[in-house]
């Protein structure tokens, strides 16, 4: 899988956007970008993930540049809960490889 | 709700013994599961990948000996972490795919004194 960077850790304000960004420069055609998130002793849940295009659903949205050497995940409005660890990953979409591997993530802090 | 569970949510035990944690998926079959850990403030390592009818395929340096895998049904997959010590102490979690994503299990936190 192609490696991803992210910063290690990001604060936003309640009710701001948060904006949380991601390298991948080396991601092949066929991998898609994943976005998952891990509350505190949690396990890590699903958030979003595109190929090419733009994506949004009721969580966020993301969006990758043109030439898809990296994304940006956006929480349009952060609240409290959505203190967490996220994580950028690339895969191939489908098929059976769902071996993800995870790399050390963002540390998003929503402050009051 | 929850598509994939986890029994139980954390363990303490006695170094020496054996602890047993079930990963299940929820109203739907899932041939393959994925067994992960998570040491405090580290990311996710995969351990293996548990097979229905099928031995489990281990990651490298990850010890088929001691973390035994068990994928009996379409629904269930067990970890046993035998003869535990206390470098056994960890997150474990569990995820199964499901239409074409992969969901994860609450996690199991194992203690062992």
């Amino acid at each position: 899988d192609a490696k991803t960077t992210q910063p290690t850790s990001m604060d936003c304000a309640e009710g701001r956007a948060a904006n949380l960004p991601c390298n991948h420069s080396t991601i092949s055609g066929n991998e898609y970008v994943y976005w998952y998130r891990q509350i505190h002793s949690q396990g890590p849940q699903y958030i979003i993930h595109g190929l090419k295009n733009n994506e949004t659903n009721e969580m966020a949205s993301l969006i990758i540049t043109e030439d898809r050497k990296s994304s940006t995940l956006i929480l349009p409005h952060a609240t409290l809960r959505d203190t967490a660890v996220y994580y950028c990953i690339v895969r191939p979409s489908g098929g059976s490889n769902y071996k993800l591997t995870f790399g050390k993530g963002t540390l998003l802090t929503v402050n009051p | 709700g929850a598509v994939v569970s986890q029994h139980p949510s954390w363990v303490i035990c006695k170094s020496g013994t054996s602890v047993k944690i079930e990963c299940r998926s929820l109203d739907f079959q899932a041939t393959t599961m994925f067994w992960y850990r998570q040491f405090p403030k580290q990311s996710l390592m995969l351990m293996a990948t548990s097979n229905e009818g099928s031995k489990a395929t281990y990651e490298q340096g990850v010890e088929k000996d001691k973390f035994l895998i068990n994928h009996a049904s379409l629904t269930l997959s067990t970890l046993t972490v035998t003869s535990a010590h206390p470098e056994d102490s960890s997150f474990y979690i569990c995820s199964a795919p499901k239409t074409g994503e992969l969901f994860f299990g609450e996690g199991s936190r194992l203690t062992v004194l």
